[in-house]
Order: C-alpha cells, then sequence, then structure tokens
C-alpha cells in the first residue's frame, strides 16, 4: 500500500514562533487534505490540495505533486494551534478513502 | 462542506459487551467510512459502508466484530462487538463530498474507553 510519513513527529514551539510541516507520500494520489486534530479528538479540515499552493489565514500549504511532498506552513503560532496535524491521501484507484500520515503533534507554549 | 453527527461522542463499556455508533450525514452520500484511531496512533479504515450492499472490510478487520448498517443515504452504524480493552479507541466516520472535487469531512469522533 501506500506509505506516507510525516516529520517531525512532535514540534514545541514558543508562541508567535513559524513552522513548516512535512508530508512524504510513496505513490501518484488524487487527493491530499491536511487536517487538525483538536484536543477532543475531531479532525478539522485545513486544506484541500492535490497540488498547487493554498493560504488561509495564518496558515498556507503548498503540494508537489510530481515529487510527492506536501508542506504545512504555521506562521505567528497560537496556543490554540496545538494539536496532531494530519496528512491524509487518496490514492489513484477509485477506493475514494485515505491513507493518513503518521502525523505531527504540535505544542505551542505561551 | 457536510454536517456529520457522531454519537455517543464518549462511551465507558464494560469488556464483553458491544456499542454501536451512529454516523447522520445531513445530505445524500454514496460512501461512508469508518476510521479507528488507537491510543497515540494515526487513523486506519475499518470498512467502507455503502448503501444497499454489504461493507467492505479492510485487512485485519471482520464483520463479525465490527457489523455496520447502512439503511439509507444519510445514515450508518459501526458496532464494536464482544469488547476488549484493546478497542479502546476512537471512532470516526467520514463522507466523501463531491462538488468540482472530492474532499472527505468528518463527523466528531467517539472516544470508546473498554475496562
Amino acid at each position: 500500500g501506500i506509505q506516507v510519513e510525516q516529520s517531525p513527529p512532535d514540534l514545541i514551539l514558543q508562541e508567535g514562533a513559524n513552522s513548516t510541516l512535512r508530508c512524504n507520500f510513496s505513490d501518484s494520489v488524487n487527493n491530499l487534505q491536511w487536517f487538525h486534530q483538536n484536543p477532543w479528538g475531531q479532525l478539522i479540515n485545513l486544506f484541500y490540495i492535490p497540488s498547487g499552493t493554498k493560504q488561509n489565514g495564518r496558515l498556507s500549504a503548498t503540494t508537489v505533486a510530481t515529487e510527492r511532498y506536501s508542506l504545512l506552513y504555521i506562521s505567528s503560532s497560537q496556543t490554540t494551534d496545538s494539536g496532531v496535524y494530519f496528512c491524509a491521501v487518496e490514492r489513484n484507484t477509485g477506493a475514494n478513502n485515505l491513507f493518513f500520515g503518521t502525523g505531527t503533534r504540535l505544542t505551542v507554549i505561551p | 462542506s457536510a454536517v456529520i453527527s457522531q454519537k455517543p461522542s464518549r462511551d465507558i463499556c464494560q469488556r464483553g459487551t458491544s456499542l454501536t455508533i451512529q454516523c447522520q450525514v445531513d445530505s445524500q452520500v454514496t460512501m461512508m467510512f469508518w476510521y479507528r484511531q488507537q491510543p497515540g496512533q494515526s487513523l486506519t479504515l475499518i470498512a467502507t459502508a455503502n448503501q444497499g450492499s454489504e461493507a467492505t472490510y479492510e485487512s485485519g478487520f471482520v464483520i463479525d466484530k465490527f457489523p455496520i448498517s447502512r439503511p439509507n443515504l444519510t445514515f450508518s452504524t459501526l458496532t464494536v462487538s464482544n469488547m476488549s480493552p484493546e478497542d479502546s479507541s476512537i471512532y470516526l466516520c467520514s463522507v466523501n463530498i463531491v462538488k468540482g472535487r472530492t474532499e472527505a469531512f468528518f463527523g466528531q469522533g467517539t472516544r470508546l474507553t473498554v475496562v
């Protein structure tokens, strides 16, 4: 099956700092999404980004599909950004389900 | 987007019992997906539920342990049967919304603890 690796696994930031999270995937994909899982376990959609670059406030994401990686940028981090960030991909097989990455646990300290 | 209501949001259950988790979507969808997230781990697909047919289970998951119902295009249930402490996880349902692209959305999850 497809492998989806995220780095770093854990990240601790001072409030106000910037960070870059990386997602590498081992095969071509139809779809790539970034999620933030809050402390209550809910998955919040951040980006749908199979290719290109998108920005939403302090967050932006870039996917280079030909090189099989995606980056999530968090600027001016806030304590509410804490949680686990997952990238997830949909393979080109028609199955339509997502394969989740290993996750990055972000802790933002005041 | 989609509004996906999942309940219960959390439960503590005795080993050997069963729990049924419900997932309600505010629009008709062809496929619904059930995922499991064990403590400290990523999400793993349990099965895909299609209306009018048997669910399709991923390797390592069987219908006797995780029976799924899909009576219509907006509702599904997942039952965790004969529970053991190893079943303690977050269970999430998901749907794909197709509007020029196919984007996945998730319910708020069910946090299950088996004692």
